[in-house]
């Protein structure tokens, strides 16, 4: 059973930098096949994809957020990374590490979440 | 970028009840769309992909129909523990947006 937790400092005082960390255990983050995001939720905005990391290191990421944005992985830790630089209070979120996979049947989906972290941006 | 929207903000049925939820695409994403559901303090969960597709162990009772720009989740007879915010998800082109959700409530 493949599981995802986040971690890292749950304040991040306003412009500095917030790093999270996703370890995934339960399978290898080698295979190529998945694509390995951050969502965050907040209460206005809702859902909001940051951005994925995939085959050994391409990425994408949402067009708001890109100036500010570092996802990078560690595939011999089985962990992949967030960076978002410059923080403000709107950054402030309920982060998620997930796995995007395909069915095998051409639909794509988040077939399994971290449990969440809270991060506040505040001084 | 393309904007999902989910109606009605909030849902309120009785349990045994059939609930249609309603996710609309502002330009067409084909059959590329996803239903999640998600409970207070949890991350969501996979419903359905590929607009109709049941993911792995989620009940008969949700169905997904739609494609393009229109799209509906129906619960057929709602339990005790459907009661959820329901958020849908494109992926026609990224970037990947989710709907506002829909809370379903008593």
């Amino acid at each position: 059973q493949v599981q995802l937790q986040e971690s890292g400092p749950g304040l991040v005082e306003p412009s500095q930098t917030l790093s999270l960390t996703c370890t995934v255990s339960g399978g290898s983050m080698s295979s190529g096949r998945y694509f390995w995001s951050w969502i965050r939720q907040t209460a206005g905005k809702g859902l909001e994809w940051i951005g994925r990391i995939y085959d050994r290191g391409s990425t994408n990421y949402d067009p708001s957020l890109e100036s500010r944005v570092t996802i990078s992985m560690d595939m011999s830790r089985n962990q992949f990374s967030l960076n978002l630089i410059s923080v403000t209070a709107a950054d402030t979120a309920v982060y998620y590490c997930a796995r995007w996979s395909s069915s095998g049947s051409g639909n794509f989906h988040f077939d399994y979440w971290g449990p969440g972290t809270l991060v506040t941006v505040s001084s | 970028e393309i904007v999902m929207t989910q109606s009605p903000a909030t849902l309120s049925v009785s349990p045994g009840e059939r609930a249609t939820l309603s996710c609309r695409a502002s330009q067409s994403v084909s059959s590329n769309l996803v239903w999640y559901q998600q409970k207070p303090g949890q991350a969501p969960r996979l419903l359905i992909s590929g607009a109709s597709t049941r993911a792995t162990g989620i009940p008969a009772r949700f169905s997904g129909t739609g494609s393009a720009t229109e799209f509906t989740l129906t619960i057929s007879s709602l339990q005790s523990e459907d009661f959820a915010v329901y958020y849908c998800q494109q992926y026609n082109a990224w970037p990947y947006n989710f709907g506002q959700g829909t809370k379903v409530e008593i």
